[in-house]
């Protein structure tokens, strides 16, 4: 089974420059995540879809930051325009529906490899 | 924010040594995950121990969960080279909302 496809892998740009970043979650997730990753620490969550709807992005910085999941399927995140301080990792993930167990429940979540965004 | 933080910040052992990190945090949580991150991949599930949980093992990785200390460690024995890589708590909070520590580096020598 595929994992989380993400590209491009790497992308340099100059600030104020748009940048795009496309994923392709797990065949049947219908749960997606984006983080970022900045150098020397864990990702943060900047927004996560269940199907096409973000049901939570209160951490993604809207003045320059979008994204979408037209189909509930594929995705994009968008910075326009970029600044410096956004070089990082940007993560995708995906995870199945929360499982139940007993009466605790948990979701696990598959990532894939990450776009390094360099903005000189 | 990070929720989590873990402790120590590297950590350079020799192979066949085991390896032990710690992981605290602030508020109550559903359970906690731990990662593994090689140079320039994404993060890889390693193991999630719940609430109500207190230790779970899984091949060489053994980990504790103390609720009320909010403190975590994850274990590592007879480390090898290929253990080499950056190790993150990440804690999902009732709301499944997942949240990451900055991690510990850990360097397994031949």
């Amino acid at each position: 089974e595929a994992g989380v496809v993400q590209s491009p892998r790497y992308k340099i740009i100059e600030k104020k420059q748009p940048v795009a970043f496309w994923c392709n979650p797990i065949s049947g997730h219908n749960t997606l995540y984006w983080y970022r990753q900045n150098l020397g620490q864990g990702p943060e969550l900047l927004i996560r879809y269940e199907n096409e709807e973000a049901v939570d992005d209160s951490q993604l910085p809207k003045d320059r930051f979008s994204a979408e999941r037209l189909k509930g399927v594929d995705s994009t995140l968008k910075i326009q325009p970029a600044e410096l301080g956004d070089s990082a990792v940007y993560l995708c993930a995906s995870s199945l529906p929360f499982r139940l167990a007993g009466d605790l429940s948990y979701n696990e979540q598959f990532f894939g490899p990450g776009t390094r965004l360099t903005v000189l | 924010s990070q929720q989590g933080e873990e402790d120590p910040q590297a950590l350079s052992i020799q192979e066949g040594e085991n390896a032990t990190m710690n992981c605290s945090y602030k508020t109550s949580i559903n359970n906690l995950q731990w990662y593994r991150q090689n140079s320039g991949r994404g993060l890889v599930h390693l193991i999630l121990i719940r609430s109500n949980e207190r230790e779970k093992h899984s091949g060489r990785l053994r980990v504790t969960l103390d609720t009320s200390k909010k403190s975590s460690s994850l274990l590592i024995t007879a480390s090898r080279a290929a253990d080499t890589a950056s190790y993150f708590c990440a804690t999902e909070r009732y709301d499944y909302k997942l949240s990451f520590g900055a991690g510990t580096t850990v360097t397994v020598r031949a």
